[in-house]
C-alpha cells in the first residue's frame, strides 16, 4: 500500500500569513492526488484534485503543486475561516489513503 | 442541486451488523464514481471503499475487506455500504462522496452529512 505522509501535523498562524503544507507518498503517484479541508462537524471539503487544480468555488488563495512522491498545498493571506484540518489523499492505486492530517489554527 | 442523504447510522453491537444508504440527487449518479470515508473520534479521514459509476469495479481498505460490501442501485440513485462483523474500532462518521469521474479517483467533490455508527455493548 502507499503511505501518505503530511508535514507539520499541526501548525499556527496569523490572518494574512502564507503557509505551506506537504504531502509525502512512499511510491511516485504521479499527480493522483487530491487535499481536503475538513472542520468539525462538517463534511470534507474538496479544494485540490489532480494536485494542482483548483476545485471549482475553492478561493484562489489555495493552490496546489508538484508530483511523483512530493506535493505541497499553500494557503495565502490566511483568513480566520481556513482554521481546519487538512488532508491528503492519493488515487494512483487501491487503497486510497489519506495522509494522517495538519491541524493549521489561526493565532 | 446536488445533494447527498445519508441514513441508517446508529448504535448496534460487536458482531452485528448495519447497512448505510446514501440517496443521491442534482445529477446522473450512474455517471460517477461513489466513495465512503470515514472519520474515527478524534482521528483523520479513513478512505473506506469506493465503487464505479457502473457498479461493476469495487475496492476495499484493508481494515473492512471481507466485512464490509459496497453497493449502488443506479435505477434508485442510491449508494449502500453493508457492514456485517462490526468492531469497536469501526466506531465513527461515515460519509458518501460523490466522485468527480467514472472511474474512483478520490476527487470527491460533494459530500453527504454524514453518520454516526457506534459499535458498543
Amino acid at each position: 500500500d502507499i503511505q501518505m505522509t503530511q508535514s507539520p501535523s499541526s501548525l499556527s498562524a496569523s490572518v494574512g500569513d502564507r503557509v505551506t503544507i506537504t504531502c509525502r507518498a512512499s511510491q511516485s503517484i504521479s499527480t493522483y492526488l487530491s487535499w481536503y479541508q475538513k472542520k468539525p462537524g462538517k463534511a470534507p471539503k474538496l479544494l485540490i484534485y489532480t494536485a494542482s487544480t483548483l476545485q471549482s468555488g475553492v478561493p484562489s488563495r489555495f493552490s496546489g503543486s508538484g508530483s511523483g512522491t512530493d506535493f505541497t498545498l499553500t494557503i495565502n493571506s490566511l483568513q480566520p475561516e481556513d482554521s481546519a484540518a487538512y488532508y491528503c489523499q492519493h488515487s494512483y492505486i487501491s487503497p486510497h489513503t489519506f495522509g494522517q492530517g495538519t491541524k493549521l489554527e489561526i493565532k | 442541486e446536488v445533494q447527498l442523504l445519508q441514513s441508517g447510522g446508529g448504535l448496534v453491537q460487536p458482531g452485528g451488523s448495519l447497512r448505510l444508504s446514501c440517496v443521491a440527487s442534482g445529477f446522473t449518479f450512474s455517471r460517477h464514481a461513489m466513495t465512503w470515508v470515514r472519520q474515527a473520534p478524534g482521528k483523520g479521514l479513513e478512505w473506506v471503499s469506493d465503487i464505479s459509476g457502473p457498479g461493476a469495479t469495487t475496492s476495499y481498505a484493508d481494515s473492512v475487506k471481507g466485512r464490509f460490501t459496497i453497493s449502488r442501485d443506479n435505477s434508485k440513485n442510491t449508494l449502500y455500504l453493508q457492514m456485517n462483523s462490526l468492531r469497536a474500532e469501526d466506531t465513527a462518521v461515515y460519509y458518501c462522496a460523490k466522485d468527480r469521474d467514472l472511474i474512483p479517483m478520490a476527487q470527491g467533490d460533494y459530500w453527504g452529512q454524514g453518520t454516526l455508527v457506534t459499535v458498543s455493548s
